[in-house]
């Protein structure tokens, strides 16, 4: 069964860089039908897609973020990253990295859950 | 942009209740639609894909229907477990992919 874990810094000052990592067990990253995403969601309020990645390197980007935001893949460590840049108070949430399935050649709905991370973005 | 609308935004309801749980899309999507549970404190999970295909692992007492632009997520008899939000996501366009506001499904 597919385990997905994030890590990274609580704590993220005004104007620095958020950077987080998920790391996937159970299953591998280069799995050729399955897409691996950034979801956030601000304390009590709704869900946010930020960025999806494929295991080649094809991303897809919240158009609302990617000037922000890049994600990368480590095949070799089965593990995909976020960097968010310039982060201000808006970013605070909760961070989860998901997979989502493979459909019509494009990520389709997301099928497993990292148990999220929170974010505070805080002098 | 595609965005969802889900309605109503917080239920309130009895153990034993059928439950409905209303989304709706500005444009048509199809019927590529997900809907999603989530728990205070916890990740969400997911329900239903496709707009009316069934998780493994989920109770039959969810079921989801709909195409286009309105979709329904009905919960047969209402559990205990199943007090929590509800979110529907669309992934037909990368538009980007959007999720609904969430409706929260609370205790009578």
């Amino acid at each position: 069964q597919v385990q997905l874990r994030e890590s990274g810094p609580g704590l993220v000052r005004p104007s620095e860089t958020l950077s987080l990592t998920c790391t996937v067990s159970g299953a591998s990253i280069s799995s050729n039908d399955r897409y691996w995403g950034w979801i956030r969601q601000p304390p009590g309020k709704g869900l946010e897609w930020i960025a999806t990645i494929y295991f080649s390197g094809s991303t897809y980007f919240n158009p609302s973020l990617k000037s922000r935001v890049t994600i990368s893949v480590d095949t070799s460590k089965n593990l995909f990253s976020l960097k968010l840049t310039s982060v201000a108070a808006a970013d605070t949430g909760f961070y989860y990295c998901a997979r989502s399935t493979m459909f019509r050649g494009a990520p389709g709905h997301f099928d497993s859950w990292g148990q999220g991370t929170l974010v505070t973005v805080s002098s | 942009d595609i965005q969802m609308t889900q309605s109503p935004s917080t239920l309130s309801a009895s153990v034993g209740d059928r439950v409905t749980i209303t989304c709706r899309a500005s444009q048509d999507i199809n019927n590529w639609l997900a809907w999603y549970q989530q728990k205070p404190g916890k990740a969400p999970k997911l329900l239903i894909y496709m707009a009316s295909s069934l998780e493994g692992g989920v109770p039959s007492r969810f079921s989801g229907s709909g195409s286009g632009t309105e979709f329904t997520l009905t919960i047969g008899s209402l559990q205990p477990d199943d007090f929590a939000t509800y979110y529907c996501h669309q992934y037909k366009n990368y538009s980007p992919w959007t999720f609904g506001q969430g409706t929260k499904v609370e205790i009578k």
